[in-house]
């Protein structure tokens, strides 16, 4: 039961356009999302976050958009730029007693063409 | 360098055997979460520990044990090796008992022949 989906395996986008990367999340307990970027032989490295009372959050290149009602949310990279280039995964987190845990989507391997 | 070591970095044993992953977290973290990443797959949330003490446990198998020291750093114990149990292995860590802003480790690869 996969409760974090992440429908596209592989995504490519040529540089300088907006990379546009899905996510979508069956458990409505869920009230925390993150990405993380992982590159090869590297652990997963946190990118951006938001909570569940937002609808949107910005850090520089990057967009995080939550549409809860679809359970859905998207990170944007615009512009993106080569050194992008690497797998995103999208997590999402939320109480469970007195801990909170990660659930991990599988992935999408983002290139970007110079 | 996000702080956490793990070691080894490569592993290859035999099925049927142990073996024990270790992981340091950063300084002054107190949680530590171990994740399995199977081929084509997601981290799979394993185990997590705060202080010493086991915390919250996810799909874990029964062969599988972990456990965290006085110090800090933990290791992961994996019995009766079966093909199935190749993967990537990451330890995360966080300041909090349950932090969403977890550091990961640059992982052990596990090959089990």
């Amino acid at each position: 039961d996969q409760q974090v989906k992440q429908n596209s395996p592989s995504l490519s986008v040529q540089e300088g356009r907006i990379s546009i990367l899905n996510c979508d999340y069956t458990n409505s307990m869920f009230d925390y999302f993150l990405w993380y970027k992982k590159y090869p032989a590297e652990g997963p490295t946190f990118l951006i976050s938001i909570s569940s009372i937002k609808d949107k959050n910005e850090d520089g290149r990057f967009t995080v958009f939550l549409n809860k009602s679809a359970k859905h949310l998207s990170l944007h990279i615009v512009p993106s730029q080569p050194g992008d280039s690497a797998v995103y995964f999208c997590a999402a987190s939320g109480a469970s007693g007195s801990a909170r845990q990660l659930t991990f989507g599988s992935g999408t391997q983002l290139t970007v063409l110079p | 360098d996000s702080g956490v070591t793990q070691t080894p970095k490569h592993l290859i044993t035999a099925t049927g055997q142990r073996v024990t992953l270790r992981c340091s977290p950063r300084s002054g973290d107190l949680s530590v979460y171990w994740y399995q990443q199977s081929l084509d797959q997601g981290l799979q949330f394993l185990i997590q520990y705060y202080n010493g003490e086991e915390r919250a446990k996810g799909n874990i198998l029964e062969r599988f044990s972990a456990q965290q020291f006085p110090d800090l750093h933990s290791e992961l114990n994996l019995s009766s090796l079966e093909l199935g149990d190749s993967a990537l292995y990451f330890c995360a860590s966080s300041v909090e008992r349950g932090g969403e802003w977890q550091y990961f480790g640059p992982g052990t690869r596990l090959t089990v022949t």
